[in-house]
């Protein structure tokens, strides 16, 4: 299967800090990824979802100021966390689809704010 | 708002018995359906999709679905304890995968 690159693993980082995280689609060109956040014994929700070259679509709730998507290349996406909070303690996890019915996660990233 | 509901469990079946998981959805115009494995502190991993009213088998899972009740449930025949983990179903509404809360597997040996 695909394979989608996320890093980093872990971060733990400040309050007020920034944190960006990367999601790379490895071996094939992922048309749109998505950002999914869990918290502990919760399902995944839907952040945000950005196609390459355009601005991502954000999921009601979620602020577009504080969770910076960056989808640069058909490869690459970034989630930039800015001033975090201990509240954004959260498992974030990206997926990436080639445009048919399968999506492809990263193996997550578990950040920790102080 | 569309939903995806299963039961959180935990689920608890000795190794080597059938478990069956359930999950029903709200969207009816819902074309697609999936189950994802996810043991603790990992992303999820796709274990089966359907899309078609009916049962789909593959290996010692068999997806069913029945749309007029708008019902998914998976089957894991002959559980082992690596089966142990949660199991998320998930429904694609307009381009968009919806996730339930998942249920929790537990296979004692």
């Amino acid at each position: 299967g695909a394979v989608v690159s996320q890093h980093p693993s872990w971060v733990i980082c400040k309050s007020g800090t920034s944190v960006k995280i990367e999601c790379r689609s490895l071996d094939f060109q992922a048309t749109t990824m998505f950002w999914y956040r869990q918290f502990p014994k919760q399902s995944l929700m839907l952040m945000a979802t950005s196609n390459e070259g355009s601005k991502a679509t954000y999921e009601q709730g979620v602020e577009k100021d504080k969770f910076l998507i960056n989808h640069a290349s058909l490869t690459l996406s970034t989630l930039t966390v800015t001033s975090a909070h201990p509240e954004d303690s959260s498992f974030y996890i990206c997926s990436a689809s080639t445009g048919k019915e399968k999506l492809f996660f990263g193996s997550g990233t578990q950040l920790s704010v102080l | 708002q569309k939903e995806v509901e299963q039961n959180s469990g935990p689920l608890s079946v000795p190794e080597g018995a059938i478990a069956s998981l359930n999950c029903t959805y709200s969207d009816r115009g819902s074309q697609s359906f999936f189950w994802y494995r996810q043991y603790s502190g990992k992303s999820p991993e796709l274990i089966m999709f359907i899309y078609s009213n009916g049962d789909k088998e593959d290996g010692r899972f068999t997806a069913q679905l029945n749309k007029a009740s708008q019902y998914v449930s998976l089957l894991i025949r002959d559980s082992q304890p690596s089966d142990s983990a949660t199991y998320l179903c998930a429904v694609k509404s307009v381009e968009k995968l919806v996730f339930g809360k998942g249920t929790k597997l537990t296979v004692n040996p």
